[in-house]
C-alpha cells in the first residue's frame, strides 16, 4: 500500500465549477503538505503549502488538511480553461527535498 | 533568475547501456533532488544533494546513482539500463532543502529504453 494515495480522476468539470481534489496517507510523520501543478510537458510547479492541520486560501486555491483523519484536500473555485493540468499532492517529514507524492489527478475544465 | 535546467531533454537508449543525466539548479541553491516519474508509479524520490552529500535516498537499485559538484550542479547515473527504466526523471533545486523550503523543478529529462 503506498504511503499516500490520491483520487485517480480523471476530473472533467465545466467552466466556473467547484473543484475538490483529495488524497489520504498512512504516515503519522507528515508534518508538510503540497499541491503541485503540473502542465503537459513540464515539471510539477507548487501551488499551495500547509504546516499541520488547517486550511490555506491563495486567491481561488483553498488547501485544507487534517491530521486527525489523515485527508488532505485542494478546492479550485471559479474554474478556468487554464487550470486544466495535473495536480499532485506531496508531503514531507523533515526535508522538503525528499517529498512523496500522490499519483496525481488529471483535471480538464471546458469553456 | 534562470530556473532549473536539466539536459538532454530527451534521451532513447538500449537494454544494457549506461545514461548520465545533468541538472543546474537555481543560482544560490545548494541541494538538489532527483525524482523518477511514470504512468504507473507516479513520482518516486530517488535521491538528494546537499553540499556535494548524500543527503537521502529512496527505494531505487544500486544501478541508480548521483553525485553533486561543488557549484551544486548535480548529475545522476544509471548502468545497465532496463526497459522499466523508460521515464520523465525530473530535478528539483532549494536553498536548503529545509522542511518549509518550495521546491522547484526542471522540465525533465524523458528516457526512453529500447
Amino acid at each position: 500500500q503506498k504511503e499516500v494515495e490520491q483520487d485517480p480522476g480523471p476530473l472533467s468539470v465545466p467552466e466556473g465549477a467547484i473543484v475538490s481534489l483529495n488524497c489520504t496517507y498512512s504516515n503519522s510523520a507528515f508534518q508538510y503538505f503540497m499541491w503541485y501543478r503540473q502542465y503537459s510537458r513540464k515539471g510539477p510547479e507548487l501551488l499551495m503549502y500547509t504546516y499541520s492541520s488547517g486550511n490555506k486560501e491563495d486567491g481561488r486555491f483553498t488547501a485544507q488538511v487534517d491530521k486527525s483523519s489523515k485527508y488532505i484536500s485542494l478546492f479550485i473555485r471559479d474554474s478556468q480553461p487554464s487550470d486544466s493540468a495535473t495536480y499532485l499532492c506531496a508531503m514531507s517529514a523533515t526535508n522538503a527535498g525528499k517529498s512523496t507524492f500522490g499519483d496525481g489527478t488529471t483535471l480538464t475544465v471546458k469553456p | 533568475k534562470a530556473g532549473v535546467t536539466q539536459t538532454p531533454r530527451y534521451l532513447i537508449k538500449t537494454r544494457g547501456q549506461q545514461v548520465t543525466l545533468s541538472c543546474s539548479p537555481i543560482s544560490g541553491h545548494r541541494s538538489v533532488s532527483w525524482y523518477q516519474q511514470t504512468p504507473g508509479q507516479g513520482l518516486q524520490f530517488l535521491f538528494e544533494y546537499f553540499s556535494e552529500t548524500q543527503r537521502n535516498k529512496g527505494n531505487f537499485p544500486g544501478r541508480f546513482s548521483g553525485r553533486q559538484f561543488s557549484n551544486s550542479r548535480s548529475e545522476m547515473n544509471v548502468s545497465t539500463l532496463e526497459l522499466g527504466d523508460s521515464a520523465l526523471y525530473l530535478c528539483a533545486s532549494s536553498s536548503w532543502g529545509g522542511p518549509d523550503e518550495k521546491l522547484f523543478f526542471g522540465s525533465g529529462t524523458q528516457l526512453s529504453v529500447l
